[in-house]
């Protein structure tokens, strides 16, 4: 069983800039769900994947949006970087929406500059 | 907005020692509450998915309980082992939204 990862470990950027970050989803799960922890704080939801179409999205703006591909991977798209978009980008899938328990990834430590 | 709130925010302990902490969520549409843990430079992992009042889970030395109407859950290890050092996540699902709600953890450090 293939565990969650994610991609790049790190990165920095600079304020105003566009970014990607990637999550291999866990073999056999269709659902992807992606967190912003800032320092000091719980991961706050940014949006889910379901079967490739958005299924929840948390109180973040339009600049932040996202993809999951048919092999359920996917990814997070930042435009317009701001400097509080500095903190740890988790990923997490899952089995299916609802309740099931959410594999996490390693997760990407964005730095905006 | 859903609150999610942990206590304590830090616990130290001595290796041997039994210990527990609170995770308190709205009462009402209530859905599943999760429990993690997060070890320094890990993921985080899954302990328990908790989604009838009542519900008590344990895996080795480390169980929950939870109470759906009053809005907590608490999560007991007994005889802290060093390797339980890690900070302990909870996170609540409603009815409506089905999305998991984290609270900010419990950090915890047993000492040798």
């Amino acid at each position: 069983e293939t565990g969650v990862t994610q991609s790049p470990t790190h990165l920095i950027k600079t304020r105003g800039q566009q970014v990607t970050l990637r999550c291999s989803s866990q073999s056999g799960h269709n659902t992807v769900s992606w967190y912003q922890q800032a320092l000091g704080q719980g991961p706050q939801f940014i949006f889910q994947y379901y079967r490739e179409e958005e299924n929840g999205r948390g109180n973040f703006p339009p600049r932040f949006s996202g993809l999951q591909f048919p092999n359920y991977s996917s990814e997070l798209n930042v435009n317009a970087l701001e400097l509080d978009d500095s903190a740890l980008y988790l990923c997490a899938s899952s089995f299916s929406s609802g309740s099931y328990e959410q594999y996490f990834g390693p997760g990407t430590r964005l730095t905006v500059t | 907005i859903l609150n999610v709130e942990q206590s304590p925010q830090s616990l130290h302990v001595q290796e041997g020692d039994s210990t527990n902490f609170t995770c308190s969520f709205p009462s009402s549409n209530f859905y599943a509450l999760h429990w993690y843990r997060w070890e320094t430079a890990k993921s985080p992992e899954a302990l328990f998915v908790m989604t009838l009042n009542g519900d008590e889970k344990k895996k080795g030395r480390i169980s929950a309980t939870l109470n759906t109407k009053e809005g907590y859950s608490y999560l007991y290890i007994k005889g802290s082992q060093p390797e339980d050092s890690a900070t302990y996540l909870c996170a609540f699902i409603s009815g409506s939204a089905r999305q998991l709600t984290f609270g900010s953890g419990t950090q915890l450090t047993v000492l040798p």
